[in-house]
């Protein structure tokens, strides 16, 4: 199957940074990219969805400004976490999907922790 | 509302026995319904597509429009099949995924 991969594996930061998240899709173009936020042990939570080239859409209750998405090539969507705080603390997952079919492949995720 | 529901939180069962893992759905249109797995420490890796009729790892899943369900099954279960379960409906809308809330089955020796 296809390769998406998160950079970085996991990541801590002091409160009131920001943080950029990367995917990339290694062998296939991606025209649109997912964000997913995962807590311990529960479901993984659309953040937003992004189409190469327009500005992402966000899932309700996500804050933009906060959660910066930028899609600007058909293989690297970024997720910048602006002025983390101990709340933001979380996995974050992007999946990927190409246009010629319906199955999203993952990347293995980010592990962000805000000190 | 699109929502997707798996009941239970945490599968206990032995090694051999039967497994079924539920999973319901709310949606108007036709669903197209997947069945993801995440093994300790591993990415989420789909497992199997209910257009696609398979079986992967032993496992089936049907879809019942009446019920509107798509549970998981697995005659025989294995150690190696302990990992958390999400069932996922994709709402035809670019591709988004909505998902359950993740069942973890353990298979004890």
């Amino acid at each position: 199957g296809a390769v998406v991969s998160q950079h970085p594996s996991w990541v801590i930061c002091k409160s009131g940074t920001s943080v950029k998240i990367e995917c990339r899709s290694l062998d296939f173009q991606a025209t649109t990219m997912f964000w997913y936020r995962q807590f311990p042990k529960q479901s993984l939570m659309l953040m937003a969805t992004s189409n190469e080239g327009s500005k992402a859409t966000y899932e309700q209750g996500v804050e933009k400004d906060k959660f910066l998405i930028n899609h600007a090539s058909l293989t690297l969507s970024t997720l910048t976490v602006t002025s983390a705080h101990p709340e933001d603390s979380s996995f974050y997952i992007c999946s990927a999907q190409g246009l010629s079919n319906t199955e999203a492949f993952f990347g293995q995720g980010t592990r962000l922790t805000v000190v | 509302a699109q929502r997707v529901t798996q009941p239970e939180k945490l599968l206990s069962v032995f090694k051999g026995a039967p497994v079924e893992l539920k999973c319901n759905y709310s949606y108007s249109g036709s669903p197209e319904l997947f069945w993801y797995v995440q093994y300790s420490r591993q990415r989420l890796q789909l497992l199997l597509r209910h257009i696609s009729r398979e079986s992967i790892k032993g496992f089936t899943a049907d879809l019942n429009k009446g019920e509107t369900s798509f549970h998981l099954k697995k005659p025989f279960a294995q150690e190696e099949d302990s990992a958390m379960y999400y069932c996922a409906l994709n709402n035809n809308q670019g591709g988004k995924l909505i998902f359950g809330q993740g069942t973890e089955l353990s298979v004890k020796p």
